[in-house]
């Protein structure tokens, strides 16, 4: 069966810092890949997605960016993180090769403060 | 702008008590459309999806959910609550020209016993 792991589960950091959040998916191959988050009082909203090794599509300009190195693997980075980074960061992944409605399977997420 | 609305951010019911959680987009053309939920603890996890065809569509453990085209809607029901079913709801919307879910706020269930 397919499994999703995201870590860290928890982070603090500060204003500044740099940022890497890792997403791993098991059990599937050429999956899409999605990094969404919940700023506080707000829905989930899509930051960026992929549906190939090195393939990245950004949905938001913001301080953040993505890269896949591998075709289970999907990483949310910054150089400098903003207090506006918070949030609650989920990662996601659908069947690959068929973009239509398919249901998309989400992991713990990792829940980012930055001070 | 487009956007996902859910009505109601915090429900608390009885047990055995009806549920309707409403959800209203305002996306234009086809639309694909699902509820989550997020147990305490858990995943976010699918409860059920509309694609096409019957607009009453039916999920896990009971849910089920109507699609109104004409208002934009896509409600949220279930005859009888359990304490079980304490969680967080979502409803999102994916049009045919994205990869993204559109997800609403949320809304928070606390059955009581």
């Amino acid at each position: 069966s397919q499994t999703i792991h995201q870590w860290p589960a928890t982070l603090v950091q500060p204003v500044g810092s740099p940022l890497s959040l890792e997403c791993t998916v098991e059990g599937t191959s050429n999956p899409n890949l999605y990094w969404y988050r919940q700023a506080a009082g707000r829905g989930l909203q899509l930051l960026f997605y992929s549906v190939g090794i090195g393939q990245i599509s950004s949905e938001v300009p913001q301080n953040l960016s993505a890269s896949r190195p591998q075709d289970r693997q999907f990483i949310l980075s910054s150089k400098k993180l903003l207090l506006s980074d918070s949030g609650f960061y989920l990662c996601a992944w659908s069947e690959g090769l068929s973009r239509q409605a398919d249901e998309q399977y989400f992991g713990p997420g990792t829940r980012l403060t930055v001070t | 702008a487009q956007s996902v609305s859910q009505h109601n951010h915090h429900v608390i019911l009885s047990e055995a008590a009806s549920l309707e959680l409403g959800c209203n987009y305002s996306y234009g053309g086809t639309v694909n459309l699902f509820w989550y939920v997020q147990y305490p603890g858990q995943h976010l996890q699918l409860l059920l999806k509309y694609f096409s065809g019957d607009p009453l569509v039916k999920g896990i453990k009971g849910f089920e959910a109507e699609f109104i085209k004409s208002k934009f809607s896509f409600n949220l029901r279930k005859p009888s609550v359990q304490w079980s079913d304490t969680a967080e709801y979502f409803c999102a919307v994916m049009t045919n020209s994205g990869y993204a879910l559109n997800f609403g706020k949320g809304t928070s269930l606390l059955v009581t016993p």
